[in-house]
């Protein structure tokens, strides 16, 4: 089973540029979530998502944006990079029920 | 912001019970209480979780005190591959829209030959 897959799993980009980060599950899960790690830190939402085409804000959105046109895939898309989205993003997938939450393995972004 | 409050950090010695505080005192009806813990920088990991009875599965036990404001992990036998950050958040069972997972700074547990 690959559970939650998360490509690439590093990248550099120059400021200004844009990139998404992929983010894929094979478990048939509705809620889908997108977190970033800064050093030393736990993890902020970014944005989630219940179900395909329903996506909504967390703690912090600013700079990102995303889509879920499908059950499986929930693309993070950054803007216009920043050094301040220098950080570990990761993507988990659950069931609505109270279960629990699978996660990926994290891309590792460096804006410099 | 998170809605759990979690010392930032512990020691244990190996072998010995690690017992790990969570602090949910605005937690609602229909809030479970969810522990997770992260090994160096791979993803978060499920531990267990729980609504109000007490639980306990292969890797820990799960205390929620009556009030259901604050709750307590236990690793009974502590090794030194349970060294990570824990973390402690409530979560809504079942479908709802607003049901975002949010976690806090968690604590860091550092067990000690």
């Amino acid at each position: 089973n690959a559970g939650v897959t998360q490509t690439p799993k590093f990248r550099i980009l120059k400021i200004g540029q844009s990139m998404t980060l992929q983010c894929t599950q094979d478990m048939n899960h509705n809620y889908m979530y997108w977190y970033r790690q800064d050093p030393g830190m736990g993890l902020k939402l970014i944005y989630y998502s219940v179900g395909a085409g329903i996506t909504d804000k967390g703690e912090v959105p600013n700079g990102y944006n995303v889509s879920r046109s499908t059950t499986e895939d929930f693309p993070l898309r950054l803007e216009l990079a920043a050094p301040s989205q220098t950080s570990v993003y990761f993507c988990a997938s659950s069931y609505p029920t109270d279960t629990e939450a699978f996660f990926g393995q994290g891309t590792r972004l460096t804006v410099v | 912001d998170a809605k759990t409050t979690q010392p930032t950090s512990m020691d244990c010695a190996e072998g010995r019970a690690a017992n790990l505080p969570c602090n949910h005192s605005t937690i609602s009806g229909n809030e479970y209480v969810y522990w997770y813990r992260q090994i160096h920088s791979q993803g978060p990991q499920y531990i267990i979780h729980g609504l109000k009875n007490n639980e306990t599965n292969e890797m820990a036990s799960l205390i929620i005190t009556e009030d259901r404001k604050s709750s307590t992990l236990i690793l009974p036998h502590a090794t030194l591959r349970d060294t990570a950050v824990y973390y402690c958040i409530v979560r809504v069972g079942g479908s709802y829209n607003n049901n975002d997972m949010r976690f806090g700074a968690g604590t860091r547990l550092t067990v000690k030959p």
